[in-house]
């Protein structure tokens, strides 16, 4: 059973525009979460996180917003870039020595 | 540093072939991580070891997969006999802790089994 999920397989922004990443979790448990960023033949590399106790984390052009109420969370790319096409995964943690849950990814085009 | 390094990059073997994976974590990072990305089930933790000793394995698929790391430097997995249903990219990560921790993924090894 997916603890992590993103249910959008792709999206397809212009450049410029804004792009929305959403990733939805199960486990009440949970209490850090992260985005990371994969392109192709690489491994993912961390983007952003956000601890529980916070709604929002902000870092350049990334702002990741959390729900907790509706255990969502989403990734905001203001704007967006042709460089930022890539997979992105949605990951999950709980307290203690636990390692991360992923969501499957969803694949991001931007458009020039 | 020069980052979490997995060994081959590629590999193609046969059905009923032994496949063994490398990993070289960050040094001084103490806790190493296997998993595998597949189009259904994305990314999956297969096991991770804390200070070289196996934590949780309870992804590991089946028998056919084992994982070893006989010191912080080394990580292997090994899948014996392969299927074609092994067919993936295999990622190593590795981490300072297995906390919160930011994980560092290695390029990964794209398996094929024919």
């Amino acid at each position: 059973d997916q603890q992590v999920k993103q249910n959008s397989p792709s999206l397809s922004v212009q450049e410029g525009r804004i792009s929305i990443l959403n990733c939805d979790y199960t486990n009440s448990m949970f209490d850090y979460f992260l985005w990371y960023k994969k392109y192709p033949a690489e491994g993912p590399t961390f983007l952003i996180s956000i601890s529980s106790i916070k709604d929002k984390n902000e870092d350049g052009r990334f702002t990741v917003f959390l729900n907790k109420s509706a255990k969502h969370l989403s990734l905001h790319i203001v704007p967006s870039q042709p460089g930022d096409s890539a997979v992105y995964f949605c990951a999950a943690h709980s307290t203690g020595n636990t390692p991360l849950v992923f969501g499957k990814g969803t694949r991001l085009s931007v458009i020039a | 540093d020069a980052g979490v390094i997995q060994s081959p990059r590629h590999e193609v073997t046969e059905m009923g072939q032994e496949v063994t994976l490398r990993c070289k974590p960050i040094s001084g990072h103490n806790s190493l991580f296997w998993y595998r990305q597949t189009m259904m089930r994305g990314l999956e933790l297969l096991i991770y070891f804390n200070n070289n000793v196996p934590i949780d394995d309870s992804g590991m698929p089946e028998d056919r997969f084992s994982a070893k790391m006989p010191n912080a430097s080394f990580s292997t997995l090994k899948i014996q006999p392969s299927e074609p249903r092994d067919s993936a990219v295999y990622f190593c990560a590795s981490s300072l802790s297995g906390g919160n921790e930011k994980l560092f993924f290695g390029s990964g090894t794209q398996l094929s089994v024919l």
